[in-house]
């Protein structure tokens, strides 16, 4: 089982709005990532969590808050969000965050547009 | 910083025919790892070949292969017998290590029609 699951699958918000974004994998993986891919664009990391605990933060506004309470669960909080954050927000997950294993896996995305 | 080319926006080819999709790559590292991934419709990203830069052996998965020229920074997937469940946006990837974290660096992407 490579899955990993993220909800909702679309989302629409206003500027003003506070939702969060949810990952999950039960893959046993120590490393969680997000990557925002804007349209016809390539996927562009955004945070990695490694054993939890954050390891990249790829100079993303506080807009864009992420949160690992385990090691199967990642969440991204949204705050007063910007129309051009509207994207395709995937998460991926690997076994580990280096070394051989580092295969990622990817979720099918949630697609944010906001108003 | 590590870059990743691809040179065609968009290709095509016939069903059951031979596509080859270029990809070059700039890096100073010696030790890599390189990955194509295709993503369709349905928008997942799914892991087509992984390429370790230590293994001089081409990757072959089925009916899709790499043509892994490292002294040249190329690393090019060709799909033997096309389907049409091949058409999709594929990506070459390259990843490096920040702060002992992985970091995919994508190409632009190249969009695969598969005629019928």
């Amino acid at each position: 089982d490579t899955e990993v699951t993220q909800t909702p699958k679309h989302l629409v918000m206003g500027m003003t709005n506070k939702k969060s974004l949810k990952c999950e994998q039960h893959m046993g993986h120590r490393a969680m990532y997000w990557y925002k891919q804007k349209a016809k664009k390539p996927p562009e990391l955004m945070f990695v969590y490694s054993y939890e605990k954050l390891s990249i933060n790829e100079s993303v506004p506080s807009r864009f808050s992420p949160e690992c309470p385990n090691s199967s669960l990642l969440n991204l909080h949204l705050h007063a969000l910007q129309p051009e954050d509207s994207a395709l927000y995937l998460c991926a997950s690997s076994r580990a965050p280096s070394g051989t294993e580092n295969i990622q896996y990817f979720g099918a995305g949630t697609r944010l547009s906001v108003l | 910083a590590q870059t990743v080319t691809q040179s065609q926006p968009e290709m095509s080819v016939q069903e059951a025919e031979t596509v080859t999709l270029s990809c070059t790559y700039d890096t100073s590292e010696s030790d890599y790892y390189l990955f194509w991934y295709k993503q369709p419709p349905s928008r997942q990203m799914i892991l087509v070949i992984r390429q370790e830069a230590y293994k001089q052996q081409n990757a072959t998965e089925n009916r899709f292969s790499v043509n892994f020229q490292k002294a040249a920074k190329s690393f090019s997937l060709k799909i033997s017998d096309s389907q049409l469940g091949d058409a999709a946006m594929y990506f070459c990837a390259y990843r490096t290590l920040i702060q002992g974290a992985q970091k995919l660096v994508f190409g632009q992407g190249t969009r695969l029609t598969i005629n019928p």
